[in-house]
């Protein structure tokens, strides 16, 4: 079975913060995503990873960077807080097949 | 605009009877399609897909229908149960370019099973 972790279910931050969420998959996948998921948007692409060290932007990226130094791992980085980035973030891993396997998800509030 | 569209956000049905789950899409390059679970404060969970090539692919309790010259999908779940009580995301993907890598979502149904 896939298995992709993310390193905190809840997380309260204060705006001006710096936020790193993180992200690990087990089963060697090439890629690797994160969204936000709010409530009527549904799930919105931040970026992705195809390879180690590479990176596209999704649909939202403003006010977001990542990380992709490992192939099991990628970081979603919030430079500087704000209440406007208080959602759900999620972040999934693809191999060869169509399916995407998503982590358990972190709720981020951003007060 | 929005590639994938799920016209209903809520759906209540009572338990043992049929819920079917529609979506839309608009971009004719799209050709796998996904359905996708998700439970409060938990990540989606893939439930079924149904590539272009086929019209009908079924899993126990579910099956979902492709109407290609509609570009229509439909997800039927048979019989419901309450367990089923969930948000349920339709995506779909191109095999082409970074078409290949990315799923587009539709905003998701809720749906809710009466006991």
């Amino acid at each position: 079975d896939v298995k992709v972790t993310q390193s905190s279910r809840y997380l309260v931050k204060r705006t001006g913060e710096k936020v790193f969420l993180e992200c690990v998959q087990d089963m060697d996948h090439e890629n690797m995503f994160w969204y936000r998921q709010d409530p009527g948007l549904g799930l919105r692409l931040i970026y992705f990873s195809y390879d180690v060290k590479m990176k596209e932007k999704g649909d939202i990226p403003e006010g977001y960077s990542v990380s992709r130094e490992k192939k099991e791992r990628f970081s979603l980085i919030l430079e500087s807080a704000s209440t406007n980035q208080t959602s759900m973030y999620l972040c999934a891993s693809k191999g060869d097949r169509y399916e995407q396997y998503f982590g358990p998800g972190t709720r981020l509030t951003v007060t | 605009d929005q590639q994938v569209k799920q016209n209903s956000p809520s759906l209540s049905v009572q338990e043992g009877r049929i819920s079917i789950l529609n979506c839309d899409y608009t971009n004719s390059m799209f050709d796998y399609f996904l359905w996708y679970k998700k439970y409060p404060a938990e990540g989606p969970t893939f439930l079924i897909s149904i590539s272009s090539i086929k019209d009908k692919n079924e899993d126990g309790r579910f099956t979902v229908f492709l109407n290609k010259s509609a570009k229509h999908l439909s997800l039927h779940i048979v019989p419901s149960q309450p367990g089923d009580s969930a948000v349920y995301f339709c995506a779909a993907s191109g095999s082409f370019g970074a078409g290949s890598y990315q799923l587009t979502f539709g905003k998701g149904t809720k749906l809710s099973v009466i006991p």
